[in-house]
């Protein structure tokens, strides 16, 4: 099984602050992943990263920017939140060739 | 438009009985197919997977079955266990595990499972 950890698990935050989603995985996977989703609904794929330096927007449209400097690390920052961007939010990766991502545990955001 | 359909949105069955859970997809071009499993505040987990030259796969007390004819899948468990409650997402993709990769998902089935 592939590692991969996200931080914070839970956050709350008023409207306005600017937040950043912690994302690293310890596989050496070259592709990323950020999927929004809530509940009784799909995931939705906000953003993706296919190795360093490479950024691609998702199917969903997305106020969240994210980087990749590193191989192992996707951070996904939100500059303004707003009660709209309440949600939780799943990082995945995956190594090329392979069709099955593994998933981080997940941050829970609440914007008040 | 939804191209993976999960058209249950709850499935309540009792222990020890068979869980069937279905998928519909409508992209004919999607060619691999994958079940995760997700609890409450949780990722999702994989469970298994099947490709599109095969009709069935199978992991113990999990089995997919795939129906490319009708587009349609199936994931049965048995027997099912109290444990096995989550919600089932299915998953599909196209054009293998090439730069182009996406998954699309289903908007899930959540199944209890009652002791």
């Amino acid at each position: 099984e592939a590692d991969i950890y996200q931080t914070p698990r839970y956050l709350v935050i008023g409207t306005g602050k600017k937040i950043t989603l912690e994302c690293s995985q310890t596989m050496g996977h070259d592709k990323m992943y950020w999927y929004q989703q809530d509940p009784g609904m799909e995931l939705h794929l906000i953003h993706y990263s296919y190795g360093v330096n490479s950024t691609e927007k998702g199917d969903l449209s997305s106020e969240s920017t994210v980087s990749r400097i590193r191989t192992e690390h996707f951070p996904l920052t939100l500059e303004s939140a707003r009660p709209s961007h309440t949600s939780q939010y799943l990082c995945a990766s995956r190594s090329q060739g392979v069709e099955k991502l593994f998933f981080g545990s997940g941050t829970q955001l609440s914007v008040l | 438009d939804q191209q993976v359909k999960q058209n249950s949105p709850s499935l309540s069955v009792q222990e020890g009985r068979i869980s069937i859970l279905n998928c519909d997809y409508t992209n004919s071009m999607f060619d691999y197919f994958l079940w995760y499993k997700k609890y409450p505040a949780e990722g999702p987990t994989f469970l298994i997977s099947i490709s599109s030259i095969k009709d069935k796969n199978e992991d113990g007390r999990f089995t997919v079955f795939l129906n490319k004819s009708a587009k349609h899948l199936s994931l049965h468990i048995v027997p099912s266990q109290p444990g096995d409650s989550a919600v089932y997402f299915c998953a599909a993709s196209a054009q293998g595990g090439g730069s182009n990769y996406k998954l699309t998902f289903g908007k899930g089935t959540l199944l209890t499972v009652n002791p």
